[in-house]
């Protein structure tokens, strides 16, 4: 069963401007991560967030976490044409410690 | 990819021939994953090794069976590939596991005709 449903499916945005992803869990959870995956390539990581955190940043990203809703947004702020990408929430859930739960994925398209 | 490759990284093969897939690793994690990525699924756990011989089912471990000699080395292998096998696997690894980042390999591609 898939853990995170993220919103939307698909975004298209100018170059410049921010981006904002989100992503819904159904289950408590230790922690939440973001990765990105190039077309073709393997997932990279690019931040993660623990239950009894709210914000975190890393340089032009932040992501915050709401437990209380079982969400989490990921938002990218003066977005570049590097920045096309699809983007992924894993979930680490309090039972399955050491194993992720990845969300069907974000596309995101910059525009020149 | 740094330290983790996939091999073959692209394979065509028939329904019912077998099939593995071995994931390599230099980083000495002890964790090691394979999932499958698919078109409106995202990715799916399929079988996960915290140790040497030691391995866990995943969300859709119907199919596939792993093996881990050696630390370096997690084989995924399909008995018999079916065609709903196809698509794109994706080894990954983590040090300690819980709260963890994991790391990806570039991916194999396979196709079951």
């Amino acid at each position: 069963s898939q853990q995170g449903e993220e919103d939307p499916q698909a975004l298209s945005i100018q170059e410049g401007e921010n981006a904002t992803m989100n992503c819904s869990y159904k289950t408590s959870i230790n922690n939440l991560q973001w990765y990105r995956q190039n077309s073709g390539r393997g997932l990279v990581h690019l931040i993660l967030i623990r239950s009894n955190e709210r914000e975190k940043h890393s340089g032009r990203l932040r992501v915050t976490l709401d437990t209380s809703k079982k969400s989490s947004s990921l938002l990218i702020t003066a977005s570049r044409a590097a920045d096309t990408a699809s983007y992924f929430c894993a979930t680490e859930g309090i039972q399955g410690a050491q194993k992720l739960v990845f969300g069907q994925g974000t596309r995101l398209t910059i525009n020149p | 990819d740094a330290g983790i490759t996939q091999s073959p990284r692209h394979k065509v093969t028939e329904t019912g021939t077998p099939v593995t897939l071995r994931c390599h690793q230099t980083e000495n994690h002890r964790y090691m994953y394979w999932y499958r990525q698919d078109p409106g699924h995202g990715l799916r756990l399929i079988h996960y090794s915290y140790g040497v011989k030691d391995t866990d089912k995943g969300e859709v471990s119907d199919g596939y069976s792993v093996s881990r000699s050696k630390t370096e080395d997690f084989l995924l292998t399909l008995e018999s590939a079916t065609s709903s096998q196809t698509s794109v696997y994706f080894c990954a690894i983590s040090d300690w596991g819980g709260g963890q980042t994991q790391y990806f390999g570039p991916g194999t591609r396979l196709t079951v005709l």
